[in-house]
């Protein structure tokens, strides 16, 4: 199957600090991506949905201007999660579509906030 | 209700049991049926992925689609303990690629 993946794979950082992750389309052009979280024995949310060239649809109770998502090219999307705290302490995984509606997952970055 | 319905577990069964996992959903919309598996603190891997009704099988995987029941199900034939996971089902309208995933499934296979 295609690959997704992401960077970093784990962050710890001080609280109102800038987290930035990286998903990458490895082999195959995603023209959508997506961003979930998952909070401990939950199921993954949707964040939101980025389209490349174009701004991202955030679900609703997601905050855009604390989650800001950058989808430059067929192959990368970036979440920033800015001035982050530790209730934004959560596993980030992003997934890319390939356009027959099968959405592949990266290995996830889990965010520790201090 | 809940769109998707998913028992949480732990599903705990000996290695070599048939394994049913099962979701039900409210939305009868729902064309496109995934499934999941995620070990521990790793992205979701994708098992099945079934449009519409009926069976599809990939080795020792059956995924089932019951539409007029709204009820999906996973069967893992010769469970071994390298299955152990979490299993999550997934569901979309359509093009707009936005899925609903269930809660998932802790599955356990004990040697």
């Amino acid at each position: 199957g295609a690959v997704v993946s992401q960077h970093p794979s784990r962050v710890i950082c001080k609280s109102g600090t800038s987290v930035k992750i990286e998903c990458r389309s490895l082999d195959f052009q995603a023209t959508t991506m997506f961003w979930y979280r998952q909070f401990p024995k939950q199921s993954l949310m949707l964040m939101a949905t980025s389209n490349e060239g174009s701004k991202a649809t955030y679900e609703q109770g997601v905050e855009k201007d604390k989650f800001l998502i950058n989808h430059a090219s067929l192959t990368l999307s970036t979440l920033t999660v800015a001035s982050a705290h530790p209730e934004d302490s959560s596993f980030y995984i992003c997934s890319a579509g390939q356009g027959n509606n099968e959405q592949f997952f990266g290995p996830g970055t889990r965010l520790t906030v201090l | 209700q809940k769109e998707v319905e998913q028992d949480p577990g732990p599903l705990s069964v000996p290695e070599g049991a048939i394994v049913s996992l099962n979701c039900t959903y409210s939305n009868s919309a729902f064309q496109y049926f995934m499934w999941y598996r995620q070990y521990s603190r790793k992205g979701p891997e994708l098992l099945m992925y079934t449009y519409s009704s009926g069976n599809k099988e990939d080795g020792r995987f059956t995924a089932q689609v019951d539409k007029s029941s709204k009820y999906i199900s996973l069967f893992i034939r010769d469970s071994q303990p390298s299955d152990s996971a979490t299993y999550l089902c997934a569901m979309g309208e359509g093009q707009g690629f936005s899925f609903i995933f269930g809660k998932g499934t802790r599955l356990l296979v004990k040697p």
